[in-house]
């Protein structure tokens, strides 16, 4: 079974900073996704980047990049420059392709992060 | 695009009570919507995947029929919480795929209090 791990229950970094939050997953697959999610106070699951297994190279969204080391199978999310509006709960998650449309998401257990003004 | 509006967005009741929550894709055909639920603090596990015109698979330990699903249209994928107890209270999030290899996007959920 897929496994998504998330070892820091909670972030804080000051505003206009960088942070990176951790992600490592286990997997037999070759071919799979992955995902980071944020969900603020509202509790609206936002998707923040999504990463192709086989795209070498590391997607980025603005302020928001990722490192993706498939033989170690990590996937870190790094914050740039850090904003307020950045405070929320980010997961992690991993999806194989099953069949046609029926792709599960596996979350991670989330990591809390805290924007210090 | 790709709105996913889910109603309602809280919801108190007796316990007893059966309560019908309903994931709508507002812009675009779901053949596949899935349904969450979240607890305080926790991660979000997955229940069921909903299956236009046929019926849904469930996860290991949720009970098909205390958690009903239907999805009679391609926009629009129900749970019905039946014979609802105080351990049922929880936030239910339901999402959909645009499509094969697409992100899903997700609604934005419902709290679930029961008394």
């Amino acid at each position: 079974a897929q496994t998504v791990t998330q070892s820091q229950p909670e972030m804080s970094v000051q505003e206009a900073e960088t942070v990176t939050l951790s992600c490592t997953y286990d997997t037999s697959e070759s071919d799979y996704y992955l995902f980071w999610y944020k969900q603020p106070p509202s509790r609206q699951m936002i998707l923040v980047i999504r990463q192709e297994a086989y795209k070498q190279q590391n997607a980025t969204e603005n302020r928001f990049s990722v490192n993706f080391q498939k033989a170690a199978k990590s996937f870190s999310l790094k914050i740039s420059d850090s904003q307020l509006g950045d405070a929320a709960m980010y997961f992690c998650a991993y999806r194989v392709p099953t069949n046609f449309g029926n792709e599960k998401l596996t979350f991670g257990t989330g990591t809390r992060l805290t924007i210090i003004p | 695009g790709a709105v996913v509006s889910q109603h309602p967005s809280r919801v108190i009741c007796k316990s007893g009570t059966s309560v019908k929550i309903e994931c709508r894709s507002l812009d675009f055909q779901a053949t596949t919507m899935f349904w969450y639920r979240q607890f305080p603090k926790q991660s979000l596990m997955l229940m069921a995947t909903s299956n236009e015109g046929s019926k849904a698979t469930y996860e290991q330990g949720v009970e098909k029929d205390k958690f009903l699903i239907n999805h009679a249209s391609l926009t629009l994928s129900t749970l019905t919480v039946t014979s609802a107890h105080p351990e049922d209270s929880s936030f239910y999030i339901c999402s959909a795929s645009l499509g094969f290899g697409q992100p899903q996007h997700f609604g934005d959920g419902t709290r679930l209090s029961i008394l």
